[in-house]
């Protein structure tokens, strides 16, 4: 069974360009929840779709946003982008909505931003 | 104040020791608590899950949860090289997949 995937796996952008990650879940996921990784924070939740629908959001401003497409797979967007949103973006998927711990994570989209 | 602490190390044991990791949380509405484990370039995966307090074990790892002292901990014996990785804490209320995570603790074993 293929695991979760994210394209690209590495990019670079400038200051005020705008960037779209991709996520394919885990055949017969349907939550996707997205995740920012880095050195000095950590892992931190960007929001959670299910059945296309935004269900969590995490503290991050609106230039960060996000989409599910009815096969389940995400993409997100980040706009004018600034150079603390260098990190590394952790995809995630899960059987279903709610509670499991059960999180299968992607190997992440690894965003430098100069 | 971070929801989660953890510290991020590094930690250096010789192969075959006995490691603990911990971590501390404040918010007393956590109730599911998780382990992971993340290589190099990689992305985490799932070690061990508990909910409420106790403890478990899966071979080599236990899970252990103090919520009075908002305080878990993952040990690990007979350890291997293999096991060098950095090991995030993770932890969540009661619906959604909003986790908390860790920072993480970079663990090397040494043969």
């Amino acid at each position: 069974k293929a695991g979760v995937t994210q394209t690209p796996r590495y990019l670079i952008k400038t200051r005020g360009q705008q960037v779209t990650l991709s996520c394919s879940p885990i055949s017969g996921h349907r939550s996707v929840s997205w995740y920012q990784q880095t050195p000095g924070q950590g892992l931190q939740f960007l929001f959670e779709y299910f059945s296309e629908t935004q269900r969590n959001k995490g503290n991050f401003p609106g230039r960060f946003s996000g989409r599910q497409f009815s096969n389940s797979r995400s993409e997100m967007n980040v706009s004018t982008l600034e150079l603390g949103d260098s990190a590394l973006y952790l995809c995630a998927s899960s059987l279903v909505q709610g509670n499991t711990g059960e999180l299968f994570f992607g190997e992440g989209s690894r965003l430098t931003v100069l | 104040q971070k929801e989660v602490e953890q510290d991020p190390g590094p930690l250096s044991v010789p192969e075959g020791a006995i490691v603990s990791l911990n971590c501390t949380y404040s918010n007393s509405a956590f109730q599911y608590f998780m382990w992971y484990r993340q290589y190099s370039r990689k992305g985490p995966e799932l070690l061990m899950y508990t909910y409420s307090s106790g403890n478990k074990e899966d071979g080599r790892f236990t899970a252990q949860v103090d919520k009075s002292s908002k305080y878990i901990s993952l040990f690990i014996r007979d350890s291997q090289p293999s096991d060098s990785a950095t090991y995030l804490c993770a932890m969540s209320r009661n619906t959604g997949n909003q986790f908390y995570f860790g920072t993480g603790t970079s663990l090397t074993v040494i043969p």
